[in-house]
């Protein structure tokens, strides 16, 4: 079964910082496009960022260009998004979902990240 | 990227059909055959229920089916059911690994 397990969540200040994990099992992950779709509180799904399997190719939504940066270690099988400046619309919970270019077939449970001082 | 087009609610009573709209631009749902829906209850995270415009993944029943024609992207779940209440979403693929999402759809079953 295919499973992946969001790590990494929290209670930040504007302006902080943040490193998500997402641990990958069940298929084999180096082969795959990995992306990061969050959900603020009563809205809907944006994916703000993702990564071609080999991680040469990466895509940022613009409202996360510049300060987040994804990532990942196929030696792992884990998939990374590292949150900087954050800011209060940065409020969230963050999946990661494995990504075919026809849809994202497997889903995490979610990270909460807060942003509040 | 824009966000693609849904209605914000849908109803139908258990039995009947719905069709839930998803519209985009050739940039994207025209643009490419990589059309994909979710389920959503409160609470948890999306499901799969449509890849590829229409193909199922393995444990969805056929009651969901998907389409496109032009710009527009469809799904249709027929024989409603009361589990069926949640709210669905429609991606599409914009190409260079940028995925955008429509608004979301409630579905209520009467």
């Amino acid at each position: 079964e295919e499973q992946l397990l969001e790590s990494g969540g929290g209670l930040v200040q504007p302006g902080g910082s943040l490193r998500l994990s997402c641990a990958a099992s069940g298929f084999t992950f180096s082969p795959y496009a990995m992306s990061w779709v969050r959900q603020a509180p009563g809205k809907g799904l944006e994916c703000v960022s993702a990564i071609s399997g080999g991680g040469e190719t990466t895509y940022y939504a613009d409202s996360v260009k510049g300060r987040f940066t994804i990532s990942r270690d196929n030696s792992k099988n884990t998939l990374y998004l590292q949150m900087n400046s954050l800011r209060a619309e940065d409020t969230a919970v963050y999946y990661c979902a494995k990504s075919l270019y026809g849809g994202c077939t497997s889903w995490g449970q979610g990270a909460l990240v807060s942003v509040s001082s | 990227q824009s966000a693609l087009t849904q209605p914000r609610s849908v109803s139908g009573s258990p039995g009947q059909s719905v069709t839930i709209s998803c519209t985009g631009t050739s940039s994207d749902v025209g643009g490419y055959n990589y059309v994909s829906w979710y389920q959503q209850h409160p609470g948890r995270a999306p499901k799969v229920l449509i890849y590829d415009v229409n193909k199922w993944p393995s444990g969805v029943p056929d009651r969901f089916s998907g389409s496109k024609s032009g710009n527009t992207a469809s799904l249709t779940i027929s024989g409603l059911q009361a589990e069926d209440e949640a709210d669905y979403y429609c991606c599409s693929y914009a190409g260079r690994y940028s995925w955008v999402f429509g608004g979301g759809t409630k579905l209520t079953v009467l």
